[in-house]
């Protein structure tokens, strides 16, 4: 079985404090995703990669960044934390040329 | 272009009758469509996939989906509905055009009561 697995369940942080999201999969996959998750408004993708090194902007962008120094491992980082980034985080990976997205468990971030 | 419309943000039933989430979307290739499922504080999971094959997709836990062209459609079914089916269920279309564009429903939360 995949397994995604993100470093958070929950987290706690200060507006303009730099805040760092990590994921990681088992099984090889060369794409990866982040996701983030508000009520009534699905999943809307942020950022996502296809090989290491190698990433590409999704739908809302803006107050992220990524890296992506490893195969196996995709982060998201929030480099000056606002309250309206307060939201649940979602991590997925995919095989190449492959729709089928595994996810991870999910970091629900609060920005005070 | 792509887009998808889940038709009810809230389904409740009783358990035991039949359970019924609307999905239709919009694709100017040819889709590939999905139904995922996300209970209370977890990530979410596949519940079935159709890729071109047959019509009707038959998933995990007793769901099935059909495909259907002419109406646009990819409704989700589960002739009776269990407690633990009470969850949050998401709609997805996916299509190849020079590279994936994967679009999610808003999602539709189901309740189930006894």
């Amino acid at each position: 079985d995949v397994k995604v697995t993100q470093s958070s369940r929950y987290l706690v942080k200060r507006t303009g404090e730099k805040v760092f999201l990590e994921c990681v999969q088992d099984m090889d996959h060369e794409n990866m995703f982040w996701y983030r998750q508000d009520p009534g408004l699905g999943l809307r993708l942020i950022y996502f990669s296809y090989d290491v090194k190698m990433k590409e902007k999704g739908d809302i962008p803006e107050g992220y960044s990524v890296s992506r120094e490893k195969k196996e491992r995709f982060s998201l980082i929030l480099e000056s934390a606002s309250t309206n980034q307060t939201s649940m985080y979602l991590c997925a990976s995919s095989l190449v040329n492959q729709e089928t997205q595994y996810f991870g468990p999910g970091t629900r971030l609060l920005v005070l | 272009a792509q887009s998808v419309t889940q038709l009810d943000s809230h389904v409740s039933v009783s358990e035991g009758t039949p359970v019924l989430l609307r999905c239709n979307y919009s694709s100017s290739y040819s889709p590939s469509l999905f139904w995922y499922v996300q209970h209370p504080n977890k990530g979410l999971q596949l519940l079935l996939k159709y890729t071109s094959a047959a019509t009707l997709v038959k998933g995990i836990n007793g769901f099935e989906a059909e495909f259907k062209k002419s109406e646009t459609s990819f409704h989700l079914t589960k002739p009776s509905a269990h407690m633990s089916d009470a969850a949050e269920y998401f709609c997805v279309v996916s299509a190849q055009a020079g590279g994936f564009k994967t679009i999610f429903g808003a999602g539709t939360r189901l309740f189930v009561k006894a």
